[in-house]
């Protein structure tokens, strides 16, 4: 268990539609990151955050969008779903932002119909 | 643009022998690579890493070696447990505390 939590464990939607990820972070770790897994596909970096502010930006659509709360936990939003838009979600989480090794949750697995 | 690559998709090995995994990757600017390691329905976790101004990092029964001239690291787990089936990932930073770049990942199958 790496003290990363994520919820849900599973969302099915459908096309159009908007949802919502969360992450809590383990504790005392001040920065949170994003990724995505396509099938078959290795995690693609979405966007970071530390402290509350967006630190770095990866291929995230215009339709995502995500943020960080004062108590650390993060959201991301997702919406006008596609069927391509079906992945893994996984958060991860460090202590300063300044480390390689990051910590994942269990991910959020999207399907969208 | 895959900047990562792990070319083969599944490897299978014998219980007690040597699981050698790999990895290239094509951007000079990274100077730190790790191993992740999956199973299914959990999130990746942490398994190794290596600085770029090491050739080798030793870890109990994970040793990872880093080639790079060549852009190549590799993994190698001495003696292969059952409990090491899973999927490994390669992945690279070139700016510490930022994104990660993943590669596609191994499937590891260690068989009694």
């Amino acid at each position: 268990d790496s003290g990363v939590t994520q919820t849900p464990k599973h969302l099915i939607t459908a096309t159009g539609q908007r949802v919502t990820l969360r992450c809590s972070p383990r504790s005392g770790d001040l920065s949170v990151y994003w990724y995505q897994q396509s099938l078959d596909q290795g995690l693609q970096f979405l966007i970071q955050y530390y402290n509350g502010e967006e630190r770095a930006k990866g291929n995230i659509l215009e339709r995502f969008s995500a943020q960080q709360f004062p108590d650390l936990h993060s959201e991301l939003n997702l919406s006008s779903l596609e069927l391509g838009d079906s992945a893994l979600y996984f958060c991860a989480s460090t202590k300063t932002g300044g480390e390689n090794e990051q910590f994942f949750g269990p991910g959020t697995r999207l399907t969208v119909l | 643009d895959q900047q990562v690559k792990q070319n083969s998709p599944s490897l299978s090995v014998q219980e007690g022998r040597i699981s050698i995994l790999n990895c290239d990757y094509t951007n000079s600017m990274f100077d730190y690579f790790l191993w992740y390691k999956k199973y299914p329905a959990e999130g990746p976790t942490f398994l190794i890493s290596i600085s770029s101004i090491k050739d080798k990092n030793e870890d109990g029964r994970f040793t990872v070696f880093l080639n790079k001239s060549a852009k190549h690291l590799s993994l190698h787990i001495v003696p292969s447990q059952p409990g090491d089936s899973a999927v490994y990932f390669c992945a690279a930073s070139s700016n510490s505390g930022y994104a990660l770049n993943f590669g596609k990942g191994t499937s590891l199958l260690v068989t009694p």
